[in-house]
């Protein structure tokens, strides 16, 4: 079965620090495109980064960064200087087939002032 | 470029009837997918139309069906109302590519009483 687990329902990070969310995932695949999406209170799912697996650098998108351990299947989320427009709800994601995404449950990060 | 566009943001219906939704994917996009969010799944793929043809479908009854038209629109339609579909659904659009991400709408909100 293909799965995303996100370990941390809920994170809290003070305004310009720094925090890492968690994700793991579960495929046979070779091949395969990583993502996370935020989703603020306005539910607009919003893309935050992109991963392709078959890349082994880590993918960046200014203060967002990911470490991507393609043998232990894990994706993590560095969100750099957190502002508190970052108050959001976090969805790690991967997509094996066209277009098609299977989504972890979530992690709720606030962004305290 | 216009976003993907969905309509209606808010519906409110009566178990055992039948809903429709709509959604106007990014201009050039050709696939369009729609996900559920309940607060207790979470994010579920339902299926995904390409060129007007239905290309991926997840593990929802025959209850919710989708078509997509020549101009991409994505019509999603769901029959016999139950208590337990109300949840925001959202539809994404990609570029005719493999493995590129998906942009959403904002959803629509529907809420079966």
């Amino acid at each position: 079965a293909q799965t995303v687990t996100q370990s941390q329902p809920e994170m809290s990070v003070q305004e310009a620090e720094t925090v890492t969310l968690s994700c793991t995932y579960d495929t046979s695949e070779s091949n395969y495109y990583l993502f996370w999406y935020k989703q603020p209170p306005s539910r607009q799912m919003i893309l935050v980064i992109r991963q392709e697996a078959y890349k082994q650098q880590n993918a960046t998108e200014n203060r967002f960064s990911v470490n991507f351990q393609k043998a232990a299947k894990s994706f993590s989320l560095k969100i750099s200087d957190s502002q508190l427009g970052d108050t959001a709800m976090y969805f790690c994601a991967f997509m094996v087939a066209t277009n098609k995404l299977i989504f972890g449950t979530g992690t709720l990060l606030a962004v305290q002032p | 470029k216009a976003g993907v566009t969905q309509t209606p943001r808010y519906l409110i219906k009566t178990r055992g009837q039948q809903v429709t939704l709509s959604c106007s994917p990014i201009s050039g996009h050709r696939s369009v997918s729609w996900y559920q969010q309940t607060p207790g799944q979470g994010l579920q793929f339902l299926f995904e139309y390409f060129s007007e043809t239905q290309r991926n479908k997840g593990n929802f009854p025959g209850r919710f069906s989708g078509r997509q038209f020549s101009n991409s629109r994505s019509e999603m339609n769901v029959s016999t109302l139950e208590l337990g579909d109300s949840a925001l659904y959202l539809c994404a659009s990609s570029s005719m590519d493999v493995y590129t991400e998906a942009f959403f709408g904002q959803g629509t909100r529907l809420t079966v009483v």
